[in-house]
């Protein structure tokens, strides 16, 4: 049984331009989302997503997006990079009342 | 606006040695509680999910409780082991929607 699968597993990318960053969730879980985690701290909530809808969002700008496919997969999107957006992107998945499951994450670097 | 902190943020203990983790946070009104395990560089794996009506709950040599009215809960590790190395992340959903809110983590080396 696949657990949370994240795609890629290291990115380096240039300030300004934009990222799009994958997220497949355990089989049977239906909600998927999205942590932001800077060295040494814990995970930030950016987003999650529900029947392909955003449910809740956390105090991130609207350069930060994001989708759900019918799959119940999932993208993150970053627009117009900073340094500051360095940092190693985390998806979660759930179902009802499961506890959160998460994938190994992306490994963002922003130069 | 739901806080959590963790003490101590690291930890050093011999092995063999029984361990508490502490997790504190500022609203009561949480939906659950739940621990979770991060080695270096890679994704959390959860280790306890405490529903808000429950008082413990117990997985090997893992035991975490929660006292929602004094904000708090600990993990209890027994027995801590070298593989037992790794950061300790608390984490609480509210009951106000579906956010979890992360601790900074305690970092725990346990020496052979």
């Amino acid at each position: 049984d696949a657990g949370v699968t994240q795609s890629p597993t290291h990115l380096i990318k240039t300030r300004g331009q934009q990222v799009t960053l994958r997220c497949s969730p355990k089989s049977g879980h239906d909600t998927v989302s999205w942590y932001q985690q800077a060295l040494g701290q814990g995970p930030q909530f950016i987003f999650q997503y529900y029947e392909e809808e955003e449910r809740q969002r956390g105090n991130f700008p609207d350069r930060f997006s994001g989708h759900q496919f019918p799959n119940y997969s999932s993208e993150l999107n970053v627009n117009a990079l900073l340094l500051g957006d360095s940092a190693l992107y985390l998806c979660a998945s759930s179902f009802r009342e499961s506890p959160l499951h998460f994938g190994n994450g992306t490994r963002l670097t922003v130069t | 606006k739901q806080e959590v902190t963790q003490i101590p943020a690291a930890l050093s203990v011999p092995e063999g040695e029984n361990l508490v983790l502490n997790c504190s946070f500022t609203d009561s009104a949480i939906y659950n509680l739940q621990w979770f395990r991060q080695d270096p560089g890679k994704g959390l794996t959860s280790l306890l999910l405490i529903q808000s009506s429950q008082r413990e709950q117990t997985s090997g040599r893992l035991n975490a409780s929660l006292d929602k009215s004094s904000g708090r809960s600990t993990l209890y590790i027994a027995a801590s082991q070298p593989g037992d190395s790794a950061t300790y992340l608390c984490a609480v959903r509210g009951t106000g929607g579906f956010k979890t809110i992360f601790g900074a983590g305690t970092r725990l080396f346990v020496k052979a």
